[in-house]
């Protein structure tokens, strides 16, 4: 059964829209982390933000912030004004404190921002 | 600041060869070492996660015996992909963490003939 479940493969918006992705998440952990990666077509894994399932602050990294319900076990990312350069993979990754350090990988959305 | 370099970017290898690639931490202390394979329309799988001093757990569906880790030191890991065969193809991304925050290089693409 997949732990992280992102629902939507591609998303398009136009330049300086804003965009949420969504993720839902399985855990029977009570302490874990959710990141958010962008995958670019060179290789390169590029961390975003971190979300931790003890916090309730609302986690914000630029232009990039998150909507954590954690009793619904859902993590959105929000973009804020996007830019054609925001087109990419992004992954939302489950880490759970008893796996240290393995992340387990949602399928991923493909992103297009058109100028 | 922490960097994670990976090695070959690319190789092409023929059926049934071996290929070896590498995973370099530079910045910080690499506790542990995951490696993940991503194919062709799929997410990253697991591989193993390898933790100093400790033994390298490997993740259903992979083994020791095809994919040999080493992780000799807080700065290097290594893997190979033994009698590589087609269903091997995909990117290789190797996440170093110190502890909490995990790194990643940029991956090593393998084509297999």
């Amino acid at each position: 059964a997949q732990k992280v479940i992102q629902v939507w493969s591609t998303a398009s918006r136009q330049e300086g829209e804003e965009l949420t992705l969504d993720c839902s998440y399985e855990t029977s952990q009570v302490l874990y982390h959710l990141f958010w990666y962008k995958h670019l077509l060179s290789g390169e894994m590029v961390f975003l933000i971190r979300q931790m399932s003890s916090s309730t602050a609302k986690e914000r990294s630029g232009r990039y912030s998150v909507v954590f319900q954690k009793s619904l076990k859902s993590i959105s990312l929000v973009i804020s004004a996007l830019q054609p350069d925001d087109s990419g993979k992004y992954f939302c990754a489950l880490w759970e404190l008893s796996s240290f350090n393995k992340l387990t990988f949602g399928a991923g959305t493909r992103l297009a921002v058109c100028p | 600041g922490a960097l994670v370099y990976q090695y070959p970017r690319r190789t092409i290898c023929k059926s049934g060869t071996s290929m070896r690639m590498e995973c370099q931490a530079v910045g910080f202390q690499a506790t542990s070492v995951a490696w993940y394979r991503q194919s062709p329309q799929k997410t990253f799988e697991l591989i193993a996660l390898s933790t100093v001093n400790s033994a390298i757990k490997y993740e259903q569906n992979f083994t020791q015996e095809k994919f040999p880790i080493s992780h000799p030191n807080l700065s290097f890991s290594s893997m190979t992909v033994l009698n590589a065969y087609l269903e091997d193809r995909g990117l290789y991304l190797c996440g170093a963490s110190d502890r909490v925050e995990q790194y990643f290089g940029p991956g090593t693409r393998l084509t297999v003939l």
